[in-house]
């Protein structure tokens, strides 16, 4: 079946890099997505990354993706103190139907010191 | 562009009443809605898929009596938690797939209405 799994947590200081890691389960994946959840609020769609591309950058987020390994990860450069949230990594596949069902990790608590 | 709302933000109810939940797309056309819950400290979980016009799809374990949706416009869903009990007290979060923006899967999502139930 389809899973996401993710580490739970990660604490960096402010300035520094952060990296974000996401494992998934089923390699028919076609896009791999990385959302954005501040506390009491709804998710915001960082970047998404198509499943025949190796690495997507966007201003201070790099996505890669290793589809050999089914690793997805996103790091960000220059880790502000208003980075800190809790992280999503999602896919979907053709198993979804046309639907366009994601499936979610558990989410990465991001914590950054100043 | 591809904002998507929630009304309300909160709601508190008594144990027994309904309550309806309303999502949507404010500048874009939503042919596919999703409905989520969320539990503190934990990860979506994916309600029903709603398609406007047509039934929602319910994921398994989701009574489609209990949590109604009607996907009446391409614009608006709603989400009527029936004969509320403590228990539904949770996150609702919806989203809203737009055809032809992005990848195509890529869904917007609301602010989410946080129901308690007491």
């Amino acid at each position: 079946g389809e899973d996401v799994e993710q580490s739970l947590f990660l604490s960096v200081r402010e300035g520094d890099s952060s990296v974000i890691n996401c494992t998934y389960t089923d390699s028919s994946s076609t896009y791999l997505y990385w959302y954005k959840q501040e506390p009491g609020a709804g998710l915001q769609l960082l970047t998404y990354i198509f499943s025949n591309m190796d690495m997507k950058q966007d201003q201070r987020l790099t996505v890669l993706l290793n589809k050999k390994d089914k690793h997805l990860s996103l790091r960000i450069a220059d880790t502000q103190t208003g980075d800190s949230a809790i992280y999503f990594c999602a896919e979907s596949t053709p198993g979804s139907g046309n639907t366009g069902k994601l499936i979610f990790g558990q989410g990465t608590t991001l914590q950054v010191k100043p | 562009g591809a904002v998507v709302s929630q009304h309300p933000s909160w709601v508190i109810c008594k144990s027994g009443t309904s309550v309806k939940i309303e999502c949507r797309s404010l500048d874009f056309q939503a042919t596919t809605m999703f409905w989520y819950r969320q539990f503190p400290k934990q990860s979506l979980m994916l309600m029903a898929t709603s398609n406007e016009g047509s039934k929602a799809t319910y994921e398994q374990g989701v009574e489609k009596d209990k949590f109604l949706i009607n996907h009446a416009s391409l614009t608006l869903s709603t989400l009527t938690v029936t004969s509320a009990h403590p228990e539904d007290s949770s996150f609702y979060i919806c989203s809203a797939r737009a055809s032809g923006r992005g990848s195509g899967y890529e869904q917007y999502f609301g602010p989410g209405t946080r129901l308690t139930v007491t």
